[in-house]
């Protein structure tokens, strides 16, 4: 199984201040085939589900502002949130969809300092 | 609009059945994978199974083989999960989710599942 690790668990940032948040696969997520990174990036606040930001590692979803970014490749990966809003106040989880069984990472919570 | 309806959660006791339920809609539903994703309480996400478009492939994490089922209905445009022989750690929110390819794309507001006696 690929394990997904995620650091750190939490972070509390000033707002306007940059969040960086690091995921690290056992596996590379970097397909030979058609060189895609099979990794993705949600965001899931508090009593919702998640919702997806970030797909192939870089490509953000349609609608996802562009203070969010996703960079890497391989086995490691990171998103940035470039100035922290009071709305990003979340928990950001990583996921592989590469192998089966699709795995996550442990979760980031990103708060408020 | 992709919209995902769950149903179906409750409390069970320990060793007790559920059947999950989720009604799709907005999109064309046979031509996408389908999966269960389960978060326990304060916990983070758990990926439960995956079911092709036309249900011929079935994949399951280790922890519930043998004991939940998936499965969908295609005319009815909707997804199911049998789960027997319940235990306490599968306690959690179960979300039905829309793959694109595996990729978890689009998650349903999720069912709750308790089990306890």
């Amino acid at each position: 199984d690929i394990v997904m690790t995620q650091s750190p668990d939490s972070l509390a940032v000033s707002l306007g201040e940059r969040a960086i948040i690091n995921c690290k696969s056992s596996q590379s997520l970097l397909s030979s085939s058609d060189n895609k990174n099979y990794l993705a990036w949600y965001q899931q606040k508090l009593g919702q589900p998640p919702k997806l930001l970030i797909i192939w590692a870089s490509t953000r979803e349609s609608g996802v502002p562009d203070r969010f970014s996703g960079s890497g490749s391989g086995t490691d990966f990171t998103l940035t949130i470039s100035s922290l809003q009071a709305e990003d106040v979340a928990v950001y989880y990583c996921h592989q969809h590469f192998h089966s069984p699709l795995t996550f990472g442990g979760g980031t919570k990103v708060e408020i300092k | 609009e992709v919209q995902l309806v769950e149903s179906g959660g409750g409390l069970v006791q320990p060793g007790g059945s559920l059947r999950l339920s989720c009604a799709a809609s907005g999109f064309t539903f046979s031509s996408h994978w389908m999966m269960w994703v389960r978060q326990a309480p304060g916990k983070g996400l758990e990926w439960v199974a995956t079911i092709k478009q036309d249900g011929s492939e079935k994949y399951y994490v280790d922890s519930v083989k043998g004991r939940f089922t998936i499965s969908r209905d295609n005319a009815k445009n909707s997804l199911y999960l049998q789960m027997n022989s319940l235990r306490a750690e599968d306690t959690a929110m179960y979300y039905c989710t829309r793959g694109a390819g595996w990729l978890v794309e689009y998650w349903g507001q999720g069912t709750l599942v308790t089990v306890s006696s």
